[in-house]
């Protein structure tokens, strides 16, 4: 089935104990983007990757890290989570470009106490 | 700033009502807009999406936009809504001349039984 996988699905932490948050997906896709949705501000794009060992930053990246490595995973750092980094957080792919539909995983809650 | 605007922020119909929800951007260059849906507890999919050509665009489940280029608008409209439309539904679109994805804050749509 195709489908984008994100690990783990729900997250409970304390400020400044660094993280992962996992994201593969098995469509061979070129475009992986990390998007977090807070209530009342929508989805807001963290960082995107156009291909392996390209990434670019999206419209909130502070705090944030990522690579692509392979072309399948792309991981989401937080070297040292803060409070205001609670939220809802969505891996999505699409075939090659941005315009292309993105597939949606099924999200990370994550709590930084 | 650039961005994406979606007017009305919660919206309740009963049953059979006609509906449309409003899409604005502010870019000046050429886009790709797009209208994608979150079911309670679940991830976003794609409803519709517009490229070029025709500016009425059909999607899934009965959808409809209209790209209306001298007002930087796509809106989405459906003749007769159902209890099973109860959802979030948000705009998006992507600039050509990068990969960026910019999502409006969402539409909460209620619909009455």
């Amino acid at each position: 089935e195709a489908q984008v996988t994100q690990n783990p699905r729900y997250l409970i932490t304390v400020t400044g104990k660094k993280l992962t948050v996992t994201c593969s997906q098995n469509m061979n896709h070129e475009y992986m983007s990390w998007y977090r949705q807070d209530p009342g501000l929508g989805l807001r794009q963290i960082y995107y990757s156009m291909n392996v060992e390209v990434t670019d930053k999206g419209d909130v990246p502070e705090g944030y890290k990522v690579s692509r490595k392979e072309k399948r995973n792309f991981p989401l750092i937080l070297e040292s989570p803060s409070p205001n980094q609670t939220s809802l957080y969505f891996c999505a792919s699409s075939l090659k470009r941005g315009y292309n539909e993105q597939f949606f995983g099924p999200g990370t809650r994550l709590t930084v106490l | 700033a650039q961005s994406v605007s979606q007017h009305n922020h919660h919206v309740i119909l009963s049953e059979a009502a006609s509906l449309e929800l409003g899409c604005n951007y502010s870019y000046g260059g050429t886009v790709n807009l797009f209208w994608y849906v979150q079911y309670p507890g679940q991830h976003l999919q794609l409803l519709l999406k517009y490229f070029s050509g025709d500016p009425l665009v059909k999607g899934i489940k009965g959808f409809e936009a209209e790209f209306i280029k001298s007002k930087f608008s796509f809106n989405l409209r459906k003749p007769s809504v159902q209890w099973s439309d109860t959802a979030e539904y948000f705009c998006a679109v992507n600039r050509n001349r990068d990969d960026k994805i910019i999502f409006g804050k969402g539409t909460r749509l209620h619909i009455l039984p």
